[in-house]
């Protein structure tokens, strides 16, 4: 069974904008991974943020966790065309990283 | 540093054949674990091999086995295999710190076509 869900599924914006995506999640957890993965290519680890943590940034990557929701959000600015792949978010379940992926959100990127 | 690696690349095969996959994990990591992802779908786990035993394991039939090596790398064995087995096979690495594993990092992984 699969744990987290991205919203929306698909994304099509133009470069220079901002990309926010969304993750749900069902149990407890320690920690909370995002993942890039381009066309069917292995998964790019982007960040990991645990669960005593609200924000965290790298580079042009803006993650937030609130585990009262059971939710996260990933926010990319100013977006480029090489931005444009498959993102994932992953929850380890409160477990020994066991991680359990959502269907990802497709995001296309338009020069 | 060399990061995660797999092999093969791609592999063919027909139903009822056996394939093994093959991984080799970061440097200092010392946890493999491998996912199966079906086309338009997110990973999902396998199992996880630590210290050369399974000690997770999804929800998958006996058909899919694994081993760890001494030196942490690690094999994925899937017997009789079905079309259904068609998939991108992920082997992600990771470091056990206090009980818990942090980042995992995946290799490339091996397309497998079931004919």
């Amino acid at each position: 069974s699969q744990q987290g869900e991205e919203d929306p599924q698909a994304l099509s914006i133009q470069e220079g904008e901002n990309a926010t995506m969304n993750c749900s999640y069902k149990t407890s957890i320690n920690n909370l991974q995002w993942y890039r993965q381009n066309s069917g290519r292995g998964l790019v680890h982007l960040i990991l943020i645990r669960s005593n943590e609200r924000e965290k940034h790298s580079g042009r990557l803006r993650v937030t966790l609130d585990t009262s929701k059971k939710s996260s959000s990933l926010l990319i600015t100013a977006s480029r065309a090489a931005d444009t792949a498959s993102y994932f978010c992953a929850t380890d379940g409160g477990g020994y990283n066991k991680l359990i992926f959502g269907a990802g959100t497709r995001l296309a990127v338009h020069p | 540093d060399a990061g995660v690696t797999q092999s093969p690349t791609h592999l063919i095969k027909t139903r009822g054949q056996q394939v093994t996959l093959r991984c080799s994990p970061k440097s200092g990591h010392d946890t493999v674990s491998w996912y199966q992802q079906a086309l338009g779908q997110g990973p999902q786990f396998i199992f996880q091999y630590y210290e050369e035993e399974e000690r997770q394991r999804g929800n998958f039939p006996d058909r899919f086995s694994g081993h760890q090596f001494p030196n942490y790398s690690s094999e994925l064995n899937v017997n009789a295999l079905l079309l259904g087995d068609s998939a991108l096979y992920l082997c992600a690495s990771s470091l056990v710190d206090r009980g818990l594993t942090d980042t995992q990092y995946f290799g490339p992984g091996t397309r497998l076509t079931v004919l």
